[in-house]
């Protein structure tokens, strides 16, 4: 499968611990996407990446996320200090550079925050 | 702030029903406009895009959608629905700029009993 894909599909934790997903994206694509999808609602994004440059970050995203790109492939998003709000699955995405770049997601990570 | 509306969060059809699925966009510039499916337990997937042209575009598995400029509106329909057509179905739009991500609606969750 040459789709995005994600690790791990779910991850269950305890409130206060810090977790991190990882974001495998399509090999070609220079744009990587996070969003996060609470249920009854759609993905909400919250930051972005053009190669190894994180260029825009939604509010949504505290000082307790971190997310990076460091070699402009895969990407990590961490979240340290884990809250019960944090419960949520987490989508990555991917696409070529270009207005109108169609975004390919992966399955997403499942977190649940006990 | 760009936003989205999907009017309706649940929709229930029998097979060969015919489905449309509203959507509004609160944005006076250009934009991208999508629709976006996710099947029970997949990844989403794009069903169809408009960036510019037909305002009549077609999809995959017989959907279509009809971006209307003047209503701020991008519908998607088809004639006949059939029971592998139950999943979510998501409105998503992008300010025509480099670097705007998509914003989503809430999801309209289709049921189609046989």
């Amino acid at each position: 499968d040459t789709g995005v894909s994600q690790d791990p599909r779910h991850k269950i934790t305890k409130r206060g611990q810090n977790v991190t997903f990882r974001c495998d994206p399509i090999s070609e694509h220079n744009r990587l996407y996070w969003y996060r999808q609470t249920l009854g609602q759609g993905p909400e994004f919250l930051t972005y990446f053009q190669n190894e440059a994180q260029l825009e970050k939604s509010r949504l995203l505290s000082d307790r996320f971190s997310a990076e790109r460091p070699k402009g492939s895969f990407s990590t998003l961490e979240i340290q200090r884990t809250e019960q709000g944090d419960s949520a699955m987490y989508l990555c995405a991917s696409s070529l550079g270009g207005v109108g770049g169609e975004l390919f997601f992966g399955e997403g990570s499942r977190l649940t925050v006990l | 702030a760009q936003s989205v509306s999907q009017h309706n969060h649940h929709v229930i059809l029998s097979e060969a029903a015919s489905l449309e699925l509203g959507c509004n966009y609160s944005y006076g510039g250009t934009v991208n406009l999508f629709w976006y499916v996710q099947y029970p337990g997949q990844h989403l997937q794009l069903l169809l895009k408009y960036f510019s042209g037909d305002p009549l575009v077609k999809g995959i598995k017989g959907f279509e959608a009809e971006f209307i400029k003047s209503k701020f509106s991008f519908n998607l329909r088809k004639p006949s629905v059939q029971w592998s057509d139950t999943a979510e179905y998501f409105c998503a739009v992008r300010m025509n700029s480099g670097y705007s991500t998509l914003t989503f609606g809430k999801g309209t969750m289709l049921l189609v009993s046989p």
